[in-house]
């Protein structure tokens, strides 16, 4: 069975500090991403891989960086958190090709509060 | 650029009643488009999927969903809900090829009423 899963489902952190989000998959797929969620505006795409140490930048990257130094974990790493990105983050993953393609599966969630 | 619009944020249904989500999309080649399901404090699910071929696609829970090209739409349909439907629903549309990332509609609040 599919499974993604990230390594806190809450989270509270100060203004200033660095965070790191995880995820990790057991589907080995090569494609991971991470987008944030909020009311009103659905899901924004941060960063994806395509394979390991490869990240390219989705709609709303700034503020965030990614780490992919294996196969199966993507890292979010927000270095130095505002209140701004007080959010639920979603990280997903999908095999590449065309009867797999964008068909994403994703993790729980991480509800991220910054004060 | 591609684009998702869900026009309706929130919708009321009476259990048992039938329901259609609309979806409408731009995009400028035939699209991937998907439609994803999250409960409360849950991750999103995959309810069903279109990449090409028969236009109507069945999807899990009793869910379907057409494409109409001439309208830019893909509306999701079930012909009776049920309590365990309530949920916020999503309409995604995917690049051709490569690996890119989904762009959502900002999703749509289904209540159901007993």
């Amino acid at each position: 069975d599919v499974k993604v899963t990230q390594s806190s489902r809450y989270l509270v952190k100060r203004t200033g500090e660095k965070v790191f989000l995880e995820c990790v998959q057991d589907m080995d797929h090569e494609n991971m991403f991470w987008y944030r969620q909020d009311p009103g505006l659905g899901l924004r795409l941060i960063y994806f891989s395509y394979d390991v140490k490869m990240k390219e930048k989705g709609d709303i990257p700034e503020g965030y960086s990614v780490s992919r130094e294996k196969k199966e974990r993507f890292s979010l790493i927000l270095e130095s958190a505002s209140t701004n990105q007080t959010s639920m983050y979603l990280c997903a993953s999908s095999l590449p090709g065309p009867l797999q393609m964008e068909t994403q599966y994703f993790g729980p969630g991480t509800r991220l509060l910054v004060l | 650029a591609q684009s998702v619009t869900q026009p309706d944020i929130h919708i009321t249904v009476s259990e048992g009643a039938s329901l259609e989500l609309r979806c409408n999309y731009s995009y400028g080649a035939t699209p991937y488009l998907f439609w994803y399901v999250q409960s409360p404090g849950q991750g999103l699910q995959l309810l069903l999927k279109y990449f090409s071929g028969d236009t109507l696609v069945q999807g899990i829970k009793g869910f379907e969903a057409e494409f109409k090209r001439s309208q830019s739409s893909f509306n999701l349909r079930k012909p009776s809900v049920h309590w365990s439907d309530a949920a916020e629903y999503f309409c995604a549309v995917g690049a051709v090829g490569g690996a890119d990332g989904l762009t959502f509609g900002k999703g749509t609040h289904l209540i159901i009423q007993p």
